[in-house]
């Protein structure tokens, strides 16, 4: 069964204080991998798609790597604006278009 | 340009009415989808559409929920006799086609409609 699994639940961080957020799947035959952030009471914004292992893309602050098991999202000197929940989410390569979430790292960044 | 607009933002409706939940996509994007989402949950597919075709309804958890896009833009999504369990977040995507580009497959999502049914 396809599973996508995000690591912390929750991270509280201090301003400046630079860490990972980690996403583990489980999927045959992955198209693509998808990071998206979400604030409270709106959808979510989209941030970064990956194809292979190796790739890497960065937006800001944000640094998004992925392996054949994994993905990280890096998260460099971070401040108080980057609190928000950050989902990732899986694409399989079988034509189906449905994207399959994780349930998310809540990030928590105090000035 | 504008991005994915939904209505309306909050529906509160009685068990067993019908609801239709509205989502208008990006201007030109050929696909849309449509996802359920619980609190403190990621999004959960529903259903997706290329153009006005309905290319997958597998996530659709019964047969009460249909959707539509009968002229490839604006797109509603129907629950017919609601249950309380129906409640939820309901969110619209889209993206803008499907060729091989990379861009095509980003999902670009609205604001969300929140159904209470009591």
């Amino acid at each position: 069964e396809d599973q996508v699994t995000q690591s912390p639940e929750a991270l509280r961080l201090q301003e400046g204080e630079s860490s990972s957020l980690n996403c583990s799947y489980t999927v045959s035959g992955l198209r693509g991998l998808f990071w998206y952030r979400q604030d409270p009471g709106k959808g979510p914004e989209f941030l970064f798609t990956l194809y292979s292992a190796g790739e890497e893309k960065e937006k800001e602050r944000l640094k998004a790597t992925l392996t054949k098991k994994e993905s990280f999202l890096h998260i460099t000197a971070p401040k108080p604006e980057d609190s928000a929940t950050y989902l990732c989410a899986v694409d399989k390569d079988t034509g189906r278009r449905a994207l399959t979430f994780g349930s998310g790292t809540r990030l928590q960044v105090q000035p | 340009g504008a991005g994915v607009s939904q209505s309306p933002r909050y529906k509160v409706t009685k068990r067993g009415q019908d609801v239709a939940l509205r989502c208008d996509p990006i201007s030109g994007h050929v696909s849309l989808y449509w996802y359920r989402q619980a609190l403190g949950q990621g999004p959960e597919f529903l259903t997706y559409f290329n153009y006005e075709a309905q290319q997958d309804k597998s996530g659709l958890p019964n047969d009460r929920f249909s959707a539509e896009r009968p002229e490839g833009s604006i797109s509603t999504l129907t629950i017919q006799r609601t249950e309380q369990r129906d409640s939820a977040m309901y969110r619209c995507a889209s993206s803008s086609g499907i060729g091989g580009a990379e861009k095509s497959y980003e999902q670009y999502f609205g604001p969300g409609t929140r159904l209470t049914v009591t």
